[in-house]
């Protein structure tokens, strides 16, 4: 029972490094998301895919770019890290959008410093 | 970007004790309520769904109800145990073109049961 798998759980970068988190589920969901976690703040949506080609911004989008290829895969880049994104990420999916739950991974820690 | 918004930010009860919180939204252009629970260091897992004003759904010892009419929902823990213990979200999402599904979440409950 796999889910939705998030690589890595730990990242530590310097600024101005670029990385990918990567995510990918087996539930064949058309729906996938990013979201970023920070204190008191609550889960805020990053990007968003409503399949595979599909993709659109969601709250807090700026430093961060998505591609969706595959329906299995939904892969966030960061292009320049800066220490505003250290933050918790996790990526989740579900099957039918505004009524079917959302599975999340693990999640990423990420530090910038 | 809706304003969901969940009271208390935290709350700290006995073991045994029955407790609520409340999460707050717009009345217009509902679709569905989403709650989740958010143990410490696991990812965000869903307990309900909910579309139908008057809606009441139940797990175990949690159960939840939903006014749309008015925009609150409120989840009830009866006899609270420390494994109940967590950040209680709730979520609504968006709908219509590509911004069907996202969800909006609220700041949370954090709910620590002492034994």
């Amino acid at each position: 029972n796999a889910g939705v798998t998030q690589t890595p759980k730990f990242q530590v970068l310097k600024t101005g490094q670029s990385m990918t988190l990567q995510c990918a589920q087996d539930m064949n969901h058309e729906y996938m998301s990013w979201y970023r976690q920070d204190p008191g703040m609550g889960l805020r949506l990053i990007h968003y895919s409503v399949g595979a080609g599909i993709t659109d911004q969601g709250e807090v989008p700026n430093g961060y770019n998505v591609s969706r290829s595959t329906t299995e895969d939904f892969p966030l880049r960061l292009l320049s890290a800066a220490p505003s994104q250290t933050s918790v990420y996790f990526c989740a999916s579900s099957y039918g959008g505004s009524n079917t739950e959302a599975f999340f991974g693990q999640g990423t820690r990420l530090t910038v410093v | 970007i809706l304003n969901v918004e969940q009271s208390p930010q935290s709350l700290h009860v006995q073991e045994g004790d029955s407790t609520n919180f409340t999460c707050s939204f717009p009345s217009s252009n509902f679709y569905a309520l989403h709650w989740y629970r958010w143990e410490t260091a696991k990812s965000p897992e869903a307990l309900f769904v909910m579309t139908l004003n008057g809606d009441e759904k139940k797990k175990g010892r949690i159960s939840a109800t939903l006014n749309t009419k008015e925009g609150y929902s409120y989840l009830y823990i009866k006899g609270s145990q420390p494994e109940d213990s967590a950040t209680y979200l709730c979520a609504l999402p968006a709908a219509g073109g590509t911004s069907y599904g996202k969800l909006t979440f609220g700041q949370g409950t954090i709910l620590t049961v002492h034994p």
